[in-house]
């Protein structure tokens, strides 16, 4: 069964201090790792894409790793800002056979960043 | 505003009803992909389209079906509503029909049932 667990569940920061969300995977075939953020009642918003061969991308001052052989993924904020207080969703994309894509998502890790 | 526009925003409706609701994919993409957000869980995928296909089905409840017009407009229809169907349900976006591309995501409809 294709899972994505992602960790801590909820995380405290002062504006200013970095952070870093962790999320393992257990998806097959996998295609990509996507890093979303969700504001409160908001659709997500992508931050990051990678491919498996892909080992890291970055997206202002958030930076996402991708290690395929241990199916673990981290998304570091650095900086972090009142604005970036929200749900980062860790998703795992697989190809269907016969056609078709499929997004695992994780629960996510709701960040709250306080002055 | 992401160019993913569905509605209803909100919607409240009683046990036993039937709702439809609509999603209009960004300019140029030709899949349309449901997602089911209830309280403190991650979305589930439902169903996806592609170009008036159906592609790819997830957890979709048999009371749950869905269309995509030839004007790439999808609806969701959820039928014989049950209190556990209240939930966000988000409709995302792509130009293809896998590989790596880029989702959208709609606001959402946030559908209460009481």
């Amino acid at each position: 069964k294709n899972q994505v667990e992602q960790s801590p569940q909820s995380l405290i920061i002062l504006e200013g201090k970095n952070c870093t969300l962790q999320c393992n995977y257990t998806v097959s075939p996998f295609s990509n790792l996507r890093w979303y953020k969700q504001d409160t009642g908001r659709g997500p918003v992508s931050l990051t894409i990678m491919t498996f061969s892909e080992n890291t991308k970055s997206n202002g001052r958030y930076t996402a790793t991708l290690d395929a052989d241990t199916k673990q993924s981290s998304l570091h904020i650095t900086a972090s800002q009142l604005s970036d207080s929200a749900s980062y969703i860790c998703v795992a994309e697989g190809g269907l056979t016969g056609g078709g894509n499929k997004l695992t998502f994780g629960t996510g890790t709701q960040l709250k960043v306080e002055l | 505003d992401s160019g993913v526009t569905q509605t209803p925003k909100h919607l409240i409706t009683a046990t036993g009803q039937r709702v439809t609701l609509r999603c209009s994919p960004r300019s140029g993409d030709l899949s349309v992909y449901w997602y089911q957000q209830s309280l403190d869980q991650g979305l589930q995928f439902l169903i996806q389209y592609y170009n008036g296909e159906e592609r790819a089905k997830g957890n979709i409840l048999e009371r749950f079906s869905a269309q995509q017009f030839p004007d790439l407009h999808s609806e969701l229809n959820l039928s014989s509503l049950e209190l556990g169907d209240s939930a966000l349900y988000f409709c995302a976006s792509s130009p293809r029909d896998r590989g790596i591309g880029t989702y959208t995501f709609g606001s959402g409809t946030r559908l209460t049932v009481v």
